[in-house]
């Protein structure tokens, strides 16, 4: 079983505040990085694939940063508002099947 | 985009008594779907991997005799939790892939067994 860690646990945000939380993992046979945002009682909702290194996506207020070689991704929120609060979760596939690998998730609480 | 519908959300069972969990492509063809589970503050741990007509791949340490996965169409997959027991009460998670809009997730099926 891979280690997919992220960082941190939980956090909360006064509303227009920007944040940012880590995904770190394994830097061998790397073949995309999932980021996906999960509000309760609903399904997870893709925001970003990363497959190169140095990638950075962006939507909306939402980005994303892949370092490969180091094994971590970043995802940054610009101007948190209470909707953006959810679990954001990443997850790591190798270059060897089809399984990713899941972390266990940042809880984002934005306060109005 | 695409939808995958998973059904029941939340199920409490007794024990002993066998549970199916559904997961359909609203509109698209699943030709793979995998199964997950999540124990209370750990990480979605991929149970196994079902593709359309053919025999699903479990991953080490998942009975395959007590968690039956069927695939026979390319719109549905289920699970079915056989005799549980209150240790295979979790949360249970499908997701499917197709070649157009990569992987896409039910909601979840909370399982309670008492």
């Amino acid at each position: 079983i891979l280690n997919v860690e992220q960082s941190p646990q939980s956090l909360h945000v006064q509303e227009g505040d920007s944040t940012n939380f880590t995904c770190s993992f394994p830097s061998s046979n790397f073949y995309a990085l999932h980021w996906y945002r999960w509000e309760t009682a609903k399904s997870p909702e893709a925001l970003f694939v990363m497959t190169l290194n140095g990638d950075e996506k962006k939507k909306g207020r939402i980005s994303a940063t892949l370092n490969t070689k180091e094994g971590y991704s970043y995802l940054y929120i610009k101007g948190s508002q209470p909707e953006d609060s959810a679990t954001y979760l990443c997850a790591f596939g190798l270059n060897t099947g089809n399984q990713f690998y899941f972390g266990t998730g940042t809880s984002l609480t934005v306060i109005p | 985009g695409a939808v995958v519908s998973q059904h029941p959300s939340w199920v409490i069972c007794k024990s002993g008594t066998s549970v199916k969990i559904e997961c359909r492509s609203l509109d698209f063809q699943a030709t793979t779907m995998f199964w997950y589970r999540q124990f209370p503050k750990q990480s979605l741990m991929l149970m196994a991997t079902s593709n359309e007509g053919s025999k699903a791949t479990y991953e080490q340490g998942v009975e395959k005799d007590k968690f039956l996965i069927n695939h026979a169409s390319l719109t549905l997959s289920t699970l079915t939790v056989t005799s549980a027991h209150p240790e295979d009460s979790s949360f249970y998670i499908c997701s499917a892939r197709d070649q157009k809009y990569g992987y896409t997730f039910g909601s979840g099926t909370r399982l309670t067994v008492v």
